[in-house]
């Protein structure tokens, strides 16, 4: 059984510090990694993907891959009210497999 | 931008009634899929399809079939509603090894 692991949370950080969010999941062979964000209500939107070892940055977000300890985290720098939301780590095994979702940990930024 | 467009955003239906829940989207992915979330239980993968006419099981099928007669449109049937699909049903949309595309949501109620 291929899982993704991540902390449910809630995830309590303060206005403008980083905020670091951490996924691990069990299948060796995984080849892509994604986070969606999801608000309350609404449906997952993708904010980053990562296929390779090292660091991605996309403006304030960081996905951090790691395959040797099969750890996949996103940062979140200078944290928002507004980035409060549930985040998704997602991976997949190949091209043509579905994606394996966590459940899922929720960030509180604090104003 | 790529849409992904589900035919309801709220439904309220009785045990029993067949439920058809329609999605469409606008980008020629070749891949489409229907997910149902639940408080505490992540996302489901119900059925996915790699192509026209093409369907394959995801991890909780029964009650459950889907229709893939055209490359834009997925429905997914509830054959006889029954009040534990009572759930947000979520359709997504890719082409092959990138990530998914979701729509904003059917959320389902069967009284």
């Amino acid at each position: 059984q291929k899982e993704v692991e991540q902390n449910s949370g809630p995830l309590s950080v303060p206005e403008g510090a980083i905020a670091s969010l951490n996924c691990t999941y069990s299948d060796r062979g995984s080849q892509s990694f994604f986070w969606y964000r999801q608000y309350s209500g609404k449906s997952p939107e993708l904010i980053m993907f990562i296929y390779s070892n090292g660091d991605k940055e996309d403006g304030r977000f960081t996905a951090q891959l790691n395959k040797a300890s099969q750890y996949v985290s996103l940062l979140i720098r200078d944290s928002q009210p507004s980035d409060s939301a549930t985040y998704l780590c997602a991976v997949m095994n190949s091209g043509n497999t579905p994606l394996v979702f966590g459940k899922g940990t929720r960030l509180s930024v604090i104003a | 931008d790529v849409k992904v467009t589900q035919s309801s955003r709220y439904l309220v239906k009785r045990t029993g009634e067949k439920v058809f829940l329609e999605c469409v989207q606008d980008m020629d992915h070749e891949n489409m899929f229907w997910y149902r979330q639940d408080p505490g239980l992540g996302l489901r993968l119900i059925y996915f399809s790699y192509d026209v006419k093409m369907k394959e099981k995801g991890d909780i099928p029964e009650g459950y079939s889907v229709s893939r007669e055209k490359k834009e449109r997925f429905s997914l049937i509830l054959e006889s509603a029954s009040t534990n699909q009572t759930s947000m049903y979520l359709c997504a949309s890719s082409w092959t090894g990138y990530g998914y595309t979701f729509g904003s949501g059917t959320r389902l109620t069967v009284v």
